[in-house]
This record gives structure tokens, C-alpha cells and sequence, in this order.
């Protein structure tokens, strides 16, 4: 199963861009990279996910490299309620299988 | 349009007890999948239910086992509790389409083992 990597912490100031990276340089070519945020006793909620091309919704951007073997999930305007672990996940083929890893600790901060 | 429900929100059992987590999906899902969440990490896929029948499985025990029933909702039963078991407990709904139907998570149940 492929796995990611992240940085653990990240701060980022209210109203300015939160780019968050990821690695999962094992991934197949059939493998999605999907973007959760989990809020502190709440589920986790899905943001956004991609194959190969660059996505984009109305809760972020999804910026993913051409070799697939990196991403970076991209908040344009961040705000204090985007407070949150934020996990990047390549989901295994055919399945509802998610490998969480321990994910990026967002602070907005004022 | 409800999303993923989860009873309870909150339980405490004793050790070598057993404990049934019921999951309501996401309306016009069919697939329901359980998660275990324990302090400081990040979720724990236990297994998957489509059309009634246990379809993949993650690494954990036979006292863990589960149920879907024919309206999609779905349980998770855990036998012999172990102080271990205590963790949040996520239940995730799907349409089966492959990687391009995300998965939508209830807001848990959290399991204290004492």
C-alpha cells in the first residue's frame, strides 16, 4: 500500500494561502491522492481528490505533480475555522481501503 | 440530506465485554466501511461491507466483525474488549464506483474500554 509523507505542523496567517505538501512517491497509476481535514472529536471531512491532473472545488485546489510522486493541497484564502489536521491519502484500487498516516497539524492564526 | 450517522456518540464498557457500534450511511450510498481512531493517530481502516458481505479487511482481529443489512446501515461488533480497544470509532459511506466516489465519514464513536 502506498504510503505518504507530511510535515507535521504548519502555520499559516488568516486570509493568506495555505499550501500544504505531500509525498507518496509509491503510488500506482491507478491510485487516487484524496485530501481529509479532521477537526478536533469530529470525522473526517473530505476535501478534495485527484489521478494526474490539477483539481480544483469550491473548498481548495489540488496541485499534483506530473511524475504523480508529490502533491500540495492548497487553501487560497485560509481562515481560522480551517484549523485542523489535514491528511493526505492515496486510496488503494477498487477500495474503500484509506491509509491515513498522521497528517499535518494546520494553525491559522490571526 | 442526512449525512453519516453513528449510536452511540459515547460508551464505556469493561474489559472481555462485547460492544455492537450501529452506522447509518449517507443517503443513496451503498457501501459502509469502519474505522478505528486511536489518540494522536490518524484512522485505521478495519473493513469494508458491499451488498451485505464483508469485501476487504485491514489488519486487525476475529473479534472484530460486522454486519451490513439490506438497507445499507450497518454494525460493528467487537468481542472480548481489550483495554487497546478504546479508540473513536469512524464509519464511512460510499458509492461503489471505484477511486472516484468519496468517502464521507460520521463524527464517530468513542469507545473507553475500563
Amino acid at each position: 500500500d502506498a504510503k505518504t509523507t507530511q510535515p507535521p505542523s504548519m502555520d499559516c496567517a488568516e486570509g493568506r494561502a495555505a499550501n500544504l505538501p505531500c509525498n507518496h512517491s509509491t503510488i500506482s497509476g491507478n491510485e487516487y491522492v484524496y485530501w481529509y481535514r479532521q477537526i478536533h472529536s469530529q470525522g473526517p471531512q473530505y476535501i478534495i481528490h485527484g489521478l494526474k491532473n490539477n483539481e480544483t472545488n469550491e473548498m481548495a485546489s489540488l496541485i499534483i505533480t506530473e511524475d504523480r510522486k508529490s502533491s500540495t493541497l492548497i487553501l487560497p484564502h485560509a481562515t481560522l475555522r480551517d484549523t485542523a489536521v489535514y491528511y493526505c491519502i492515496v486510496r488503494v484500487a477498487g477500495t474503500d481501503k484509506l491509509i491515513f498516516g498522521t497528517g499535518t497539524r494546520l494553525q491559522v492564526f490571526p | 440530506d442526512a449525512g453519516v450517522t453513528q449510536s452511540p456518540t459515547h460508551l464505556i464498557k469493561t474489559r472481555g465485554q462485547q460492544v455492537t457500534l450501529r452506522c447509518s450511511p449517507k443517503s443513496g450510498h451503498d457501501t459502509v466501511s469502519w474505522y478505528q481512531q486511536a489518540l494522536g493517530q490518524g484512522p485505521q481502516f478495519i473493513f469494508q461491507y458491499y451488498e451485505e458481505e464483508e469485501r476487504q479487511r485491514g489488519n486487525f482481529p476475529d473479534r472484530f466483525s460486522g454486519h451490513q443489512f439490506p438497507n445499507y446501515s450497518s454494525e460493528l461488533n467487537v468481542n472480548a474488549l481489550l483495554l487497546g480497544d478504546s479508540a473513536l470509532y469512524l464509519c464511512a459511506s460510499s458509492l461503489l464506483q471505484g477511486e472516484n466516489s468519496p468517502l464521507h465519514f460520521g463524527n464517530g464513536t468513542r469507545l473507553t474500554v475500563t
